[in-house]
């Protein structure tokens, strides 16, 4: 089967741009998550879907953030605008159910320099 | 605060030789612990995750954790490294209820010289 592919694999935008970021789970997978990393710090939870509605966005540091999920299929995150502190690596996991025992595959990441 | 800690930043390691990564947890229960490496280039793989049961979890690539309630503790193993093993290695925990998001630490990267 398909892993969780993200795309772009890297971008490179400037402070007070756009980017939308994409995640294709694995098919049948209702659970998606979003996380990062910061330059050099810990991975940190974003958001959290269950088919298109969000389980639980906690994680989205502010407004600038936004994450969708339309049709319960792919999902995109949004950052308008962007800041140097958005940097880092974007990751998107996929889950077959919302359990801890349900596996979690994670893409390979999209990482996002803002200069 | 929960929190989980990996000393070890950076760890070279001879090929053959064993491995051992630090990991330890403070959180209000024993959480679910977890270890995932990230080779270069690539998504974060799942190795071992503890439950319950017994302390000394196997997981993938010849990788075992020993969890220590005692010292909130789940370091991961391997007795002898391949070159291959180069990679980042992150431990995980989350929390014994339906609230699905993982704490990770800060990463170990370990680099295998021949």
């Amino acid at each position: 089967e398909a892993g969780v592919t993200q795309f772009p694999s890297h971008s490179v935008i400037e402070k007070g741009q756009t980017v939308t970021l994409r995640c294709d789970p694995i098919s049948g997978h209702d659970n998606l998550y979003w996380y990062r990393r910061v330059m050099g710090k810990e991975i940190k939870f974003l958001l959290h879907f269950v088919k298109e509605s969000k389980q639980d966005e906690s994680g989205m540091p502010n407004n600038r953030f936004l994450a969708e999920r339309t049709g319960g299929t792919y999902s995109t995150l949004k950052v308008q605008p962007a800041e140097l502190e958005d940097s880092g690596v974007y990751f998107c996991a996929s889950s077959q159910e919302d359990s801890w025992v349900s596996p979690l595959h994670f893409g390979n990441g999209t990482r996002l320099t803002v200069t | 605060a929960q929190s989980v800690t990996q000393p070890d930043i950076h760890i070279t390691v001879s090929e053959g030789a064993s491995l051992e990564l630090r990991c330890n947890y403070s959180y209000g229960a024993t959480p679910y612990l977890f270890w995932y490496v990230q080779s270069p280039g690539q998504g974060l793989q799942l190795l071992l995750k503890y439950f319950s049961g017994d302390t000394l979890v196997q997981g993938i690539k010849g990788f075992e954790a020993e969890f220590k309630r005692s010292q909130s503790s789940f370091n991961l193993r391997k007795p002898s490294v391949h070159w291959s093993d180069a990679a980042e290695y992150f431990c995980a925990v989350g929390p014994r209820s339906n609230d699905y998001k993982l704490s990770f630490g800060a990463g170990t990267t370990v680099t295998v010289r021949a």
